[in-house]
């Protein structure tokens, strides 16, 4: 069963404008991370943002925030204010406690940012 | 975090042949885990690997075709053995910094391609 979801299809965004990516997660275990990347066009795997499954508020890292709602099992990301270098595909990943700590990743999401 | 050298960059094999990527970390890291990322596909973890012990492989994918060597703390090998064109992908290396928040660490990548 695919543990990380990912269905957006590719999306164009303004520049400046704010962007978030859809990700939803299958988990048993309370004790888990959820991480998003971004590959840009030169293969690059750029770590982005972290939440913790016990983690009381919402990830921020700069213009990253991650709009973790427990319940829903949903981990969303928002990009704030837009840049053309944020056009890459952008994974939504997870690491469970066990299965030895190995990050199952979604399908990604295409972003286009267009001036 | 830790940082990750992976060579080749990308390389352009004949079928039948075999190719061993290495990746050197600048760091001790206990874990290492090497991905799959087809053409426009996100990534497969093809194996686990831990220093001194043998290599845990996913589902689909067998030593014999991807033997991995972990001979120390901060090296790991995969070699894609006897390759077909469809094998043509990226492969990725990754380490688990053990750092937990700060998310795992990638390679650059290879890009290979089988003729």
């Amino acid at each position: 069963a695919q543990k990380i979801t990912q269905t957006q299809p590719g999306m164009f965004v303004q520049e400046k404008e704010a962007v978030t990516l859809d990700c939803t997660y299958d988990t048993s275990d309370p004790s888990y991370g959820l991480f998003w990347y971004k590959q840009p066009s030169s293969g690059e795997m750029i770590f982005l943002i972290y939440q913790g499954s016990y983690d009381q508020q919402n990830a921020t890292e700069g213009r990253y925030s991650l709009n973790f709602q427990k319940a829903r099992k949903s981990a969303n990301l928002v990009i704030s204010a837009s840049q053309l270098g944020d056009s890459a595909m952008y994974f939504c990943a997870m690491r469970e406690s066990y299965g030895n700590n190995r990050l199952a990743f979604g399908k990604g999401n295409q972003v286009v940012v267009i001036p | 975090s830790a940082v990750i050298s992976q060579k080749p960059s990308r390389d352009i094999c004949q079928r039948g042949t075999s190719l061993t990527i290495q990746c050197q970390v600048d760091s001790q890291v206990t874990m290492m885990f090497w991905y799959r990322q087809q053409p426009g596909q996100s990534l497969t973890l093809i194996a686990t690997a831990n220093q001194g012990s043998e290599a845990t492989y996913e589902s689909g994918f067998v030593i014999d075709k991807f033997p991995i060597s972990r001979p120390n703390l901060t090296f790991s090998t995969l070699t894609v053995s006897n390759m077909s064109p469809e094998d043509s992908s990226i492969y990725l290396c990754s380490a688990d910094p053990g750092q937990g928040r700060y998310g795992y660490t990638f390679g650059s990548g290879t890009r290979l391609t089988v003729v």
